[in-house]
């Protein structure tokens, strides 16, 4: 099995819906860190969680990482077409930030979103 | 504008043959990464840099080297070319002021014939 584990590995909603992604580590999270990669492109970051039970919040996007530091979910509302993509979770795993960049991924959550 | 590149973009190779992967950053960031992504698994680390002459091997290290000679860029080569490296791969790279928040490339979609 995997470190970080993604559910649902993927999901089609209608426009306008809301929708969570989960994110669960077998290790304690030190940082958290919420990417998006449309098709055929690179990822674009979205959000980072340092503390337990911070919530982050860009726009239509909300993330939250659980107070004991082993979850997080990302949450969208009211989903839009160009909300669509993979969605992946990457996990900083030592403390004090000395991790230096190197980050364990998930094996990201498809996104669909019908007009 | 700072930014990282990669080329090429796709490439067709046969088995056996040595391939190389262009990374190229210039935002001066000292730690760079590969990455291959496949259907299932997500991102798998392959080899990382935290400065010039500095390599680590990742989790999916055999079969591939890499060698940092400046702080721009990063090259993968893959020895000698299996269709199981079929994929596609990720460079990156972070730094000052927010050393865990990486930057992707575009990434090279690599098919092992």
């Amino acid at each position: 099995s995997q470190e970080l584990e993604q559910s649902p590995q993927s999901l089609i909603v209608q426009e306008g819906k809301n929708l969570t992604i989960n994110c669960t580590s077998s290790k304690t999270l030190y940082g958290l860190y919420w990417y998006k990669q449309k098709y055929g492109e690179g990822l674009i970051f979205l959000m980072m969680l340092q503390k337990g039970g911070e919530e982050k919040s860009h726009e239509k996007i909300t993330a939250k990482l659980d107070e004991k530091k082993q979850q997080s979910s990302l949450h969208i509302t009211a989903s839009q077409p160009s909300h669509a993509g993979i969605y992946l979770c990457g996990a900083e795993r030592n403390a004090g930030g000395t991790s230096y960049g190197k980050l364990t991924f998930g094996q990201g959550t498809i996104l669909t979103v019908h007009p | 504008d700072a930014e990282i590149t990669q080329s090429p973009r796709h490439k067709i190779t046969e088995t056996g043959r040595q391939v190389t992967l262009a990374c190229h950053q210039t935002w001066n960031h000292n730690n760079m990464f590969w990455y291959r992504q496949d259907l299932g698994h997500g991102l798998r680390l392959i080899h990382y840099s935290y400065g010039v002459q500095d390599t680590n091997k990742g989790e999916v290290s055999d079969g591939y080297s890499v060698s940092r000679s400046n702080t721009e860029d990063l090259p993968l080569t893959l020895e000698s070319a299996a269709s199981s490296q079929t994929s596609v791969y990720f460079c990156a790279s972070s730094g000052h002021p927010n050393y865990n928040e990486q930057f992707f490339g575009p990434g090279t979609r690599l098919t092992v014939l």
